[in-house]
């Protein structure tokens, strides 16, 4: 079945380091990637997705690329901020008749300090 | 802008008692999902709602959880006799038809003692 594979946290970082969040999938198909993020106390929030191999998504400073020779989909931004610790998910959607559910990655929680 | 709202959000329970969840999904969207997130672990998909019956389900989805879309507005999660392992997060989500995106809920927090 579809899985999805991100680095373990905690990550902390000073602010304005370069963060780099590594996820990889495997699907049957050809999925949508997206990339979630849960604020303390939140729901989850989308940030960022790519539908296509070569696609990058981007929002808020961060960005990822769909690598499909690679089954990646890392997360990046270049200068991170206190409002940046969070948990991120990476999360895959196959298209398919029925249900277009959601698989997650394990979660990564990210602590910027000033 | 338009969002998707759960209530409540806290519910504490006893073992062995029915709860409700609510939601309340983007007006035009299509499909609705449920969620659930153990404390600390990752976010599990347990059922997909598409034209007024289930379209897909989980292993965790099991004959104690059912869905409902009573009106043209909520859709419910109902479990009929909670045990110790449910208590977790539960987050609903909505999609439109043509955009893939999921828009969730803020969650309820479901506590069973």
């Amino acid at each position: 079945g579809d899985s999805v594979t991100q680095m373990e946290g905690p990550v902390t970082l000073s602010e304005e380091a370069f963060l780099t969040i590594n996820c990889t999938y495997t699907a049957t198909g050809y999925p949508s990637l997206f990339w979630y993020v849960q604020y303390p106390g939140e729901g989850l929030q989308l940030l960022l997705k790519a539908t296509k191999a070569d696609d990058k998504g981007s929002n808020k400073g961060f960005e990822a690329t769909y690598r499909k020779e690679t089954t990646s989909f890392h997360l990046e931004k270049g200068s991170v901020q206190v409002s940046d610790s969070a948990v991120y998910f990476c999360a895959l959607m196959e298209i398919k008749a029925a249900g277009n559910k959601l698989t997650f990655g394990g979660g990564t929680r990210v602590l910027v300090k000033p | 802008e338009p969002e998707v709202t759960q209530t409540p959000s806290h519910q504490v329970t006893q073992m062995g008692q029915e709860v409700i969840l609510r939601c309340v999904p983007i007006s035009n969207h299509l499909y609705f999902y449920w969620y659930r997130q153990i404390l600390g672990q990752k976010v599990e998909f347990l059922v997909s709602f598409y034209n007024n019956e289930i379209s897909e389900k989980s292993e965790i989805f099991d004959d104690q959880f059912s869905v409902e879309r009573p009106d043209g507005s909520n859709f419910t999660l109902k479990i009929r006799s909670t045990k110790l392992e449910d208590s977790a997060m539960y987050f609903c989500a909505s999609r439109q038809g043509t955009i893939r995106e999921q828009f969730f809920g803020p969650g309820t927090r479901l506590t069973v003692l």
